[in-house]
């Protein structure tokens, strides 16, 4: 069964540092998301993308996160400048035709020290 | 920012019995919903999801329910079994939000023999 999967599946950075996640969605979707959950919080939005851009983004996705979607397999989360809050389970999902059914990959838990 | 709410953090069914797990919105616009099972260090897994243009989905053991005028949902599993122990997301969507699904806090369940 195709699966999401993302790298690392922790990371750790020193404050202000730059960090990239990366993510490999299902082959045959078309729009994707990053999501984050701080340790005992609801999972919440980041950012949505199809067709090379971004659709929708929270508040939390500021100018020191961007998307990219490299080449015809990888979705990638970069934050330019680390937050202590930034630390987080970071998970990137999917979706097909049905597009409100979203795949999660198993995430990437950041820690910044 | 509480617009999808799980009032229950935790529930504990016996085996073979049925498990029912509540959710409750407040934004009138969300259109779509999902329920998510989640567990520990994994990412969400999608179970199953309704449109407002429905009452109820069954899929399997898994059958969702949906009350629009109270806006609150359900999920019910019948029969529970202990790999059903796990915690449940619900989650909900709006037209033209970039697909951005809404989580509540999870209803921890636990299937017990």
């Amino acid at each position: 069964e195709p699966e999401v999967t993302q790298t690392p599946s922790h990371q750790v950075t020193q404050m202000g540092q730059e960090v990239i996640l990366r993510c490999v969605p299902i082959s045959n979707h078309l729009y994707f998301y990053w999501y984050r959950q701080i340790l005992g919080q609801k999972v919440e939005f980041l950012v949505s993308f199809y067709n090379n851009e971004i659709s929708e983004k929270s508040e939390i996705f500021d100018d020191q996160f961007s998307v990219e979607r490299p080449d015809g397999s990888n979705f990638t989360l970069k934050i330019r400048s680390t937050k202590l809050e930034d630390s987080a389970m970071y998970f990137c999902a999917s979706s097909g035709a049905a597009f409100y059914e979203q795949y999660f990959g198993p995430g990437t838990r950041l820690t910044v020290t | 920012d509480q617009q999808v709410k799980q009032n229950s953090p935790s529930l504990s069914v016996q085996e073979g019995r049925i498990s029912i797990l509540n959710c409750d919105y407040t934004n009138s616009m969300f259109d779509y919903f999902l329920w998510y099972k989640k567990y520990p260090a994994e990412g969400p897994t999608f179970l199953i999801s309704i449109s407002s243009i429905k009452d109820k989905n069954e899929d399997g053991r898994f059958t969702v329910f949906l009350n629009k005028s109270a806006k609150h949902l359900s999920l019910h599993i019948v029969p529970s079994q202990p790999g059903d122990s796990a915690v449940y997301f619900c989650a909900a969507s709006e037209t033209g939000g970039g697909n951005k699904l809404t989580f509540g806090t999870g209803t921890q369940l636990k299937v017990e023999l």
